[in-house]
């Protein structure tokens, strides 16, 4: 079945250490995005990519990398976390037609605990 | 810039009543508007979206939501509610050309017997 897979399911890390958070797509969308998810606060853009390539900055990018070498992979990169980042990590896709972006598909999600 | 609102951060109803999920939107121009749904655990799935058009929306699982202009609202609604509907609701918001889309905060559903 055609999808988002994110890896891995759940992390406890320790602060300071570095963390790579994998997302891949087989629907060959054009755009991607990272949220993470607070309580309280709902979903919230961290980076996005339009196509491989090109990515850019979304509500809270600080603290966070993403890079998009092909179409189908899209991974989050936290150089060096801190507790703070403790949420639970969406990865997403869309399709782009005519310059409408489409429903975004949303992948399992990753928890990561930050100590 | 866009914004969502939905103001009911939790909404308890009995089964088989009928169900009523408020957004609204902040938006200049003619939004694209999503509603989605979140099970415990689980990712994000679309229920229904509106890009144009008809202004009453049909979705998955027997909702429906109404585009109202002049009120800048996209209510889901539901004529009777099942125990498996219990979850987290999301009302999001983008634009023709714009990647990236707003969220509401969600509002999450309880269903009793």
């Amino acid at each position: 079945i055609a999808g988002i897979t994110q890896a891995p399911t759940s992390q406890i890390l320790a602060a300071g250490r570095r963390m790579t958070l994998r997302c891949t797509q087989d629907m060959r969308h054009n755009a991607m995005y990272w949220y993470r998810q607070d309580l309280g606060l709902g979903l919230r853009l961290i980076h996005y990519s339009n196509t491989a390539g090109t990515t850019g900055k979304g509500e809270v990018p600080d603290g966070y990398s993403v890079s998009r070498a092909n179409t189908d992979d899209f991974p989050l990169t936290l150089a060096s976390a801190v507790p703070s980042q403790t949420s639970v990590y969406f990865c997403a896709s869309s399709d782009e037609v005519g310059g409408t972006y489409n429903e975004q598909f949303f992948g399992p999600g990753t928890r990561l605990t930050v100590l | 810039a866009q914004s969502v609102t939905q103001p009911d951060i939790h909404i308890t109803v009995s089964e088989g009543a009928s169900l009523e999920l408020r957004c609204n939107y902040s938006y200049g121009a003619t939004p694209y508007l999503f509603w989605y749904v979140q099970s415990p655990g689980q990712g994000l799935q679309l229920l229904l979206k509106y890009f144009s058009g008809d202004t009453l929306v049909q979705g998955i699982k027997g909702f429906e939501a109404e585009f109202k202009r002049s009120q800048s609202s996209f209510n889901l609604r539901k004529p009777s509610v099942h125990w498996s509907d219990a979850a987290e609701y999301f009302c999001a918001v983008g634009a023709r050309g714009y990647q990236k889309v707003t969220f509401g905060i969600g509002t999450k559903l309880q269903v009793i017997p």
